[in-house]
């Protein structure tokens, strides 16, 4: 089974709406982390956001939240005030304690916005 | 703070050629990944070393690529010989353990083209 799903390949937004990019994940650990990360043209993986298994809250920073559904397994990623440079390939990833942290990753979604 | 630093940035050789890139961490951080990826896909973890030990190289095509991290800080990932299916970006990515979210960083890649 798949550790992370994204069914969104394509995903366009209006400059300034606010888009949400889904994600599920599959695990038996009760400690683990999921994160966003921002892949532009350039290349680089650009880390976004962080939600731990334990977090009572969901995460946010600046225009980026995680909406955390723990029962539900899901973490979508939701981008506030879209700007053109938001344009780019996103990854969610999930690290599990039990296994010696190693990451996976989803096969990204990728956002266009338009003007 | 310095990022993670990689070289050569892109490389391009012929089919059969051996080839090396080179990956400094973040200063402080044990482990160090080396994931490939190929166009249009996530990354793939091909070697995680935590210090200068091997944590998880399940992934890595042993009969031509290999890695080391001498003395538990910079890494090198050497494929000999390069075959087409290898061209893709070879991320160098560390992380902090020991505590706190684990959060990984990435350097720029090094996109290589086989010819």
């Amino acid at each position: 089974a798949q550790k992370i799903t994204q069914t969104q390949p394509g995903m366009f937004v209006q400059e300034k709406e606010a888009v949400t990019l889904d994600c599920t994940y599959d695990t038996s650990d009760p400690s683990y982390g999921l994160f966003w990360y921002k892949q532009p043209s350039s290349g680089e993986m650009i880390f976004l956001i962080y939600q731990g298994s334990y977090d009572q809250q969901n995460a946010t920073e600046g225009r980026y939240s995680l909406n955390f559904q723990k029962a539900r397994k899901s973490a979508n990623l939701v981008i506030s005030a879209s700007q053109l440079g938001d344009s780019a390939m996103y990854f969610c990833a999930m690290r599990e304690a039990n296994t010696g942290n190693q990451f996976y990753f989803g096969t990204g979604t990728s956002l266009t916005v338009i003007p | 703070e310095a990022g993670v630093a990689q070289s050569p940035r892109y490389k391009i050789i012929e089919k059969r050629q051996s080839v090396a890139f080179w990956c400094n961490p973040i200063s402080g951080h044990a482990t160090l990944y080396w994931y490939q990826q190929i166009l249009g896909q996530g990354p793939k973890l091909l070697i995680q070393f935590q210090n200068n030990g091997v944590v998880d190289d399940s992934q890595l095509p042993k009969d031509r690529f290999s890695a080391e991290r001498l003395k538990g800080v910079d890494s090198t990932l050497k494929i000999q010989p390069a075959k087409l299916e290898d061209s893709a970006v070879y991320l160098c990515a560390s992380s902090f353990q020991g505590g706190g979210t684990g959060i990984l960083y990435f350097g720029p890649g090094t996109r290589l083209t086989v010819t």
